[in-house]
């Protein structure tokens, strides 16, 4: 069974202050990993998708790295306005083809 | 990428009743999905849902308990049945699109049960 596990629960930065957040993961066959950000009463907003250990995909401040085991999402000089819970999901090869396995996410607060 | 609605965006409802919540799509899709997120958990696939055949329902969740319907390529309901305060939650559909596996997520049914 896929499983994903996030760390830190919770990341409170001040602005401008760089950090990463990690997810680790175990699954058969990985055919994706994604990071979504949600905000507090939305739906979940897709963000990136890696294929492949060494991939990195990068939009705004936001950089999502891949390894064989685990994803780093690293947020440099952060604002209040990246402020969200960021979630991490998987889909692996077996079972069900379309079965996203997500973690319970990284509450990101940035003060100003 | 793809729009997604949801209605209603939330409801309180008594004990043993049943609530449907509505999905539509921008645009036709062929798979659509449905996740439960309870407060401090994973979203949790409930079932996905294809046009014209009948739902694929994940572990642990039934068709008696979550009925869904997929009448057409740009919309979907669930139904939460005969329900008890274990079923509030937050109710998402998604949709895949864009071509690399990545869904789309609606902006969630909020429901309390009392």
């Amino acid at each position: 069974e896929d499983q994903v596990t996030q760390s830190p629960e919770a990341l409170r930065l001040q602005e401008g202050e760089s950090s990463s957040l990690n997810c680790s993961y175990t699954v058969s066959g990985l055919r994706g990993l994604f990071w979504y950000r949600q905000d507090p009463g939305k739906g979940p907003e897709f963000l990136f998708t890696l294929y492949s250990a060494g991939e990195e995909k990068e939009k705004e401040r936001l950089k999502a790295t891949l390894t064989k085991k685990e994803s780093f999402l690293h947020i440099t000089a952060p604002k209040p306005e990246d402020s969200a819970t960021y979630l991490c999901a998987v889909l692996g090869g077996g079972g069900s083809n379309y079965k996203l396995t997500f973690g319970k996410g990284t509450l990101l607060t940035v003060n100003p | 990428s793809a729009v997604i609605s949801q209605k209603p965006s939330r409801d309180i409802c008594q004990r043993g009743t049943s609530l449907t919540i509505q999905c539509q799509v921008d645009s036709q899709v062929t798979m659509m999905f449905w996740y439960r997120q309870q407060p401090g958990q994973s979203l949790t696939l409930i079932a996905t849902a294809n046009q014209g055949s009948e739902a694929t329902y994940e572990s642990g969740f039934v068709i008696d308990k979550f009925p869904i319907s997929r009448p057409n390529l740009t919309f979907s309901t669930l139904t939460v049945s005969n329900m008890s305060p274990e079923d509030s939650s937050i109710y998402l559909c998604s949709v895949e699109a864009g071509g690399g596996y990545e869904q789309y997520f609606g902006p969630g049914t909020r429901l309390t049960v009392t």
